[in-house]
């Protein structure tokens, strides 16, 4: 079956860094999205990566391995505000998407 | 770029009435729509995919006769819940892929939270 593991919650503090990891097993793959979803909101897009390596974008970096089933998220800086849920997604080979239970991060000051 | 919108942002109804719920996607051609519900807690599930101009297809386990999903042009789909129960409350969530660029990403709409009495 398909699975995309991330863990369930983290505490980090204002400030500092904090790396999200997500493990999968899809049938194929398209890409690996990371998506950040606020209490109550929707999700809203963070990152995609088709191709390993380091994608940065501001203080939000993401991190693929394809050989490995790995990608993690990279949070610096942190601010109260980045206090939210991190969905990773994958995209099968049918092009649909896979999505992770969701990493619930705490921030605290 | 790439906003999508969602309305009713909250509804609260009746148990046996039909509630439906638009979803547009404002500064791009959508060809493809998803519809997601999301319990308290939980991740999001997916509950169908509709293409433009075709018949959505459902996932397993999701009734198509009571989730009507219409998508008639390429910046609308709508959702009708049909014969709402309370079971049925959650959160539901649109999403459109930009047929134009960048297709592969998912944009989502602000989500409709459903309350069924």
């Amino acid at each position: 079956g398909q699975n995309i593991d991330q863990p369930t919650e983290m505490t980090a503090t204002e400030g500092a860094i904090v790396q999200i990891n997500c493990t999968y097993q899809t049938s194929g793959f398209n890409g690996l999205f990371w998506y950040q979803q606020h209490a109550g909101e929707a999700p809203t897009f963070l990152s995609y990566n088709v191709l390993d390596g380091l994608e940065e974008k501001g203080r939000f970096s993401s991190f693929l391995s394809r050989s490995k089933g790995y990608s993690y998220l990279l949070l610096k800086e942190l601010q109260m505000k980045d206090s939210a849920s991190y969905l990773c997604a994958v995209m099968d080979s049918n092009y649909q998407l896979i999505w992770g239970a969701g990493t619930k991060l705490i921030i605290k000051p | 770029g790439a906003v999508v919108s969602q309305h009713p942002s909250w509804v609260i109804c009746k148990s046996g009435t039909s509630v439906k719920i638009e979803c547009r996607s404002l500064d791009f051609q959508a060809t493809t729509m998803f519809w997601y519900r999301q319990f308290p807690k939980q991740s999001l599930m997916l509950m169908a995919t509709s293409n433009e101009g075709s018949k959505a297809t459902y996932e397993q386990g999701v009734e198509k006769d009571k989730f009507l999903i219409n998508h008639a042009s390429l910046t609308l789909s709508t959702l009708t819940v049909t014969s709402a129960h309370p079971e049925d409350s959650s959160f539901y969530i649109c999403s459109a892929r930009d047929g134009d660029r960048n297709w592969e990403t998912q944009y989502f709409g602000p989500g409709t939270r459903l309350l069924v009495l």
